[in-house]
């Protein structure tokens, strides 16, 4: 079973919009990770907020947790062509494997 | 530059056939796993190695083998078992097995695309 599930699925934004993604999970967790795939490639990891954090900054990447709420989302911010991919978040539990959502679609258009 | 090989890129298989797919680092990572992506979907895990000539069985494991006999390689073998093997086929490491109490990062190979005719 899938413990973490994106929203939306698809997103599609023009060129220097900002770009909000969310990940939903059912049972406590450890750390919570954001990757990203370009079409037909590997995973490449972005971030990683631990359940004792509750905002991360990377470049152009914010990532907050709530975890009374069990959530997490994913700005990115002024995004660019380059930025179109599938966005992916993973939770892992204390002792448990690390589990991916389904991910969320990103179309930047120029 | 230190990474994960996946080969072949792409495959095809006839029904009935096993085919092996390969899984090389020199990240000198311990853990290694196997997962499979189907078209719009996330990730599901097949199978992981903590640690050579040890492995364990993801959620989807069946149709599926692997072997661990060298800390660098970690190959996958769809056997004829699996029923609907056409899929995306990733590899990826971390330095600290699943199940540690700190961070798992993983660093994933390019994929190998399976289809069978």
């Amino acid at each position: 079973s899938q413990q973490g599930e994106e929203d939306p699925q698809a997103l599609s934004i023009q060129e220097g919009e900002n770009a909000t993604m969310n990940c939903s999970y059912k049972t406590s967790i450890n750390n919570l990770q954001w990757y990203r795939q370009n079409s037909g490639r590997g995973l490449v990891h972005l971030i990683l907020i631990r359940s004792n954090e509750r905002e991360k900054h990377s470049g152009r990447l914010r990532v907050t947790l709530d975890t009374s709420k069990k959530s997490s989302s994913l700005l990115i911010t002024a995004s660019r062509a380059a930025d179109t991919a599938s966005y992916f978040c993973a939770c892992k539990a204390a002792g448990n494997k690390l589990t991916f959502g389904g991910g969320t679609r990103v179309l930047v258009k120029p | 530059d230190g990474g994960i090989t996946q080969s072949p890129k792409y495959l095809f298989r006839k029904e009935g056939q096993n085919v092996t797919l390969s899984c090389e680092q020199n990240l000198n990572h311990d853990a290694m796993y196997w997962y499979r992506q189907d078209p719009g979907q996330g990730l599901r895990l097949i199978y992981y190695s903590q640690i050579v000539n040890d492995f364990q069985k993801g959620d989807i494991a069946e149709g599926y083998s692997v072997s661990r006999e060298k800390k660098e390689s970690f190959p996958l073998t769809v056997t004829s078992a699996q029923k609907n093997p056409t899929a995306f086929y990733l590899c990826a490491s971390s330095n600290r097995p699943q199940g540690a109490g700190g961070a798992n990062v993983l660093t994933f190979g390019a994929g190998s695309r399976l289809t069978v005719l």
